[in-house]
């Protein structure tokens, strides 16, 4: 079935470069997706990358995707303290939204001022 | 644009009362709503998919007379859990079907006592 599994825990400096890593299982995943949740809040849509795609650069945010190692990667430049949340990554394999997401466990981030 | 409310976005009732939640699409049509739910410091699991003016499909293990989904509109989905007990108390999230991807609301935080 399908998996999707990231790290529990990441802690960086404010103004360091944050990576938040994801490996999935489905090969015929066709979007990826990264979701940002604040403590007692729902989630909000950060970015998402089409499987065809290696990059994608928003702002601060960068999104590497390694389709054959089934790697995916948030990258979130000069670290800010409101950027202290959990990320979760998310999969697709229609890119419909009139499929549920397949969600990992969620990244902690803590940003040390 | 894509904005998802939930109404309420907190409570707390006694044991064996019902509760409904609303999910709405403010500024979009949505024929598929998801309902999720999110124990503390997990992720979101999926309970049921609506679809506007037909029946929900529900995942494995969530009952479906526990959990009753109502899609009457295009805009609004909702959830009653019905003969609330303890072990109810979560955080419930809705997301609407958006193109390409799904739209969350903010949560509804559910505490039975």
């Amino acid at each position: 079935g399908e998996d999707v599994e990231q790290s529990l825990f990441l802690s960086v400096r404010e103004g360091d470069s944050s990576v938040i890593n994801c490996t999935y299982t489905d090969s015929s995943s066709t979007y990826l997706y990264w979701y940002k949740q604040e403590p007692g809040a729902g989630l909000q849509l950060l970015t998402y990358i089409f499987s065809n795609m290696d990059m994608k650069q928003d702002q601060r945010l960068t999104v590497l995707l390694n389709k054959k190692d089934k790697h995916l990667s948030l990258r979130i430049a000069d670290t800010q303290t409101g950027d202290s949340a959990i990320y979760f990554c998310a999969e697709s394999t229609t890119g419909s939204g009139n499929t549920p997401l397949v969600f990992g466990k969620g990244t902690r981030l803590s940003v040390i001022a | 644009g894509a904005v998802v409310s939930q109404h309420p976005s907190w409570v707390i009732c006694k044991s064996g009362t019902s509760v409904k939640i609303e999910c709405r699409s403010l500024d979009f049509q949505a024929t598929t709503m998801f309902w999720y739910r999110q124990f503390p410091k997990q992720s979101l699991m999926l309970m049921a998919t609506s679809n506007e003016g037909s029946k929900a499909t529900y995942e494995q293990g969530v009952e479906k007379d526990k959990f009753l989904i109502n899609h009457a509109s295009l805009t609004l989905s909702t959830l009653t859990v019905t003969s609330a007990h303890p072990e109810d108390s979560s955080f419930y999230i809705c997301s609407a079907n958006g193109g390409e991807t799904q739209y969350f609301g903010p949560g509804t935080r559910l505490l039975v006592l």
